[in-house]
């Protein structure tokens, strides 16, 4: 079945360093790719997506490539700050059936714990 | 924005309990989600629904029921709580031809 193995965490470092977290995943099909973002407390917010080998999707600073030849998603950020400060998840979305249709469920990887210090 | 609203933040309960865990959204999604986050274990696929009245088992349904009688409207049931369902749930809504997902705050259930 399909799955997504990211980093082991946690992860810390100072602000302003530079940020990569790994992704790799196994999936039939051509699955979509998400990270998503958990702050303290709450639910989780979509960070960026790529629906296709190539893509890069990019948001708040934050950037990753849909590479099929390795079967990666990398997440990485030039620059991170303390409010960055949250779980990461990396997930692959189950790819449209040949109507079409996509029942969106995803597979998500364990989490990775960021905590950037001043 | 989508708005998908759980109605506890916080929940306690006894072993032996019936539980019921809402889940509201607002943007007439067809697609609806309820997954279970543990750590070091990510977040789990429990049940999902397509339609009203349809429901379809996840990756762990085992000790959880479902229901859906309103579009709208998404209803996790533990029919008879366990310690080891403890956890965080999280519902999540999405458009039949979408590939992303929203999520609701998430529910902390402690079972006693």
């Amino acid at each position: 079945g399909d799955s997504v193995t990211q980093m082991e965490g946690p992860v810390t470092l100072s602000e302003e360093a530079f940020l990569t977290i790994n992704c790799t995943y196994t999936a039939t099909g051509y699955p979509s790719l998400f990270w998503y973002v958990q702050y303290p407390g709450e639910g989780l917010q979509l960070l960026l997506k790529a629906t296709k080998a190539d893509d890069k999707g990019s948001n708040k600073g934050f950037e990753a490539t849909y590479r099929k030849e390795t079967t990666s998603f990398h997440l990485e950020k030039g620059s991170v700050q303390v409010s960055d400060s949250a779980v990461y998840f990396c997930a692959l979305g189950d790819p449209p059936n040949a109507g079409g249709t996509s029942y969106g469920k995803l597979t998500f990887g364990q989490g990775t714990i960021l905590t950037v210090h001043p | 924005d989508v708005k998908v609203t759980q109605s506890s933040r916080y929940l306690v309960k006894r072993t032996g309990e019936k539980v019921f865990l809402e889940c509201v959204q607002d943007m007439d999604h067809e697609n609806m989600f309820w997954y279970r986050q543990d750590p070091g274990l990510g977040l789990r696929l429990i049940y999902f629904s397509y339609d009203v009245k349809m429901k379809e088992k996840g990756d762990i349904p085992e000790g959880y029921s479902v229901s859906r009688e309103k579009k709208e409207r998404f209803s996790l049931i533990l029919e008879s709580a366990s310690t080891n369902q403890t956890s965080m749930y999280l519902c999540a809504s999405s458009l039949y031809r979408a590939v992303e997902a929203f999520f609701g705050q998430g529910t902390r259930l402690t079972v006693v």
